[in-house]
């Protein structure tokens, strides 16, 4: 049972747009920033949004990221069949003193 | 580039230790900590613990904090993580990654502990 909760799953079509969310309480989401990773099938993950909502260099800016009180979310336009990975949000949490992790959104690109 | 390479897959028994090792290269290894994160099959992201590349200093999962311990050797630009006491749910893959964020990973170590 992860800290932060993602849907299981999420599908779209190439071109289209998708969000995915992260849910999470004060302690973490609420009073900390929000980072995204993208792990693509046999690989290490990779960061893809820092700071909420900052892209590091080399991510497209087809990812955007955005939070909003307790809730994160990342959202992939204009969909290709590459995006198809893992996506986890994490953050720190002032509770467990610990950074945490979503448990993960398996993007499906039909 | 920054790069971080890990050492080889590893199987121990139940109860044996296991220390995998992270080599940095590309940047300051004493202006970033490196943090481990660990994936057991088919599941998702689990945070260990992070050490200071500048002193040394760690914070460890509360969940694992009486059995892992993280050390570097800045002289080889290295981190390494131990764990002891293994069972066979420690089986996964370990990860490094950069500093807090996490904005570079190594590949990857596979744990495997069985009898």
């Amino acid at each position: 049972q992860s800290v932060l909760t993602q849907p299981p799953s999420a599908s779209g079509t190439p071109g289209q747009r998708v969000t995915i969310s992260c849910s999470g309480h004060s302690s973490n989401i609420g009073n900390n920033v929000v980072n995204w990773y993208q792990q693509l099938p046999g690989a290490a993950p990779k960061l893809l949004i820092f700071s909420n909502s900052q892209r590091p260099s080399g991510v497209p800016d087809r990812f955007s990221g955005s939070k909003s009180g307790t809730s994160a979310s990342l959202a992939i336009s204009g969909l290709q069949s590459e995006d198809e990975a893992d996506y986890y949000c994490g953050t720190w949490d002032d509770s467990l003193n610990g950074r945490v992790f979503g448990g993960g959104t398996k993007l499906t690109v039909l | 580039q920054v790069q971080l390479v890990q050492s080889g897959a590893e199987v121990k028994k139940p109860g044996a230790s296991v220390k995998v090792s992270c080599k940095a290269s590309g940047y300051t290894f004493t202006s970033y900590g490196v943090s481990w994160v660990r994936q057991a099959p088919g599941q998702g992201l689990e945070w260990m613990g992070w050490i200071s590349g500048y002193n040394g200093n760690t914070d460890y999962a509360q969940n694992l904090q009486d059995r892992v311990t993280m050390t570097i050797d800045t002289s080889t630009n290295t981190s390494y993580m131990e764990l002891r006491s293994l069972r066979y749910d420690d089986t996964a893959v370990y990860y490094c990654a950069r500093g807090s964020w996490h904005d570079s990973w190594g590949q990857g170590t596979l744990v495997t502990v069985s009898s």
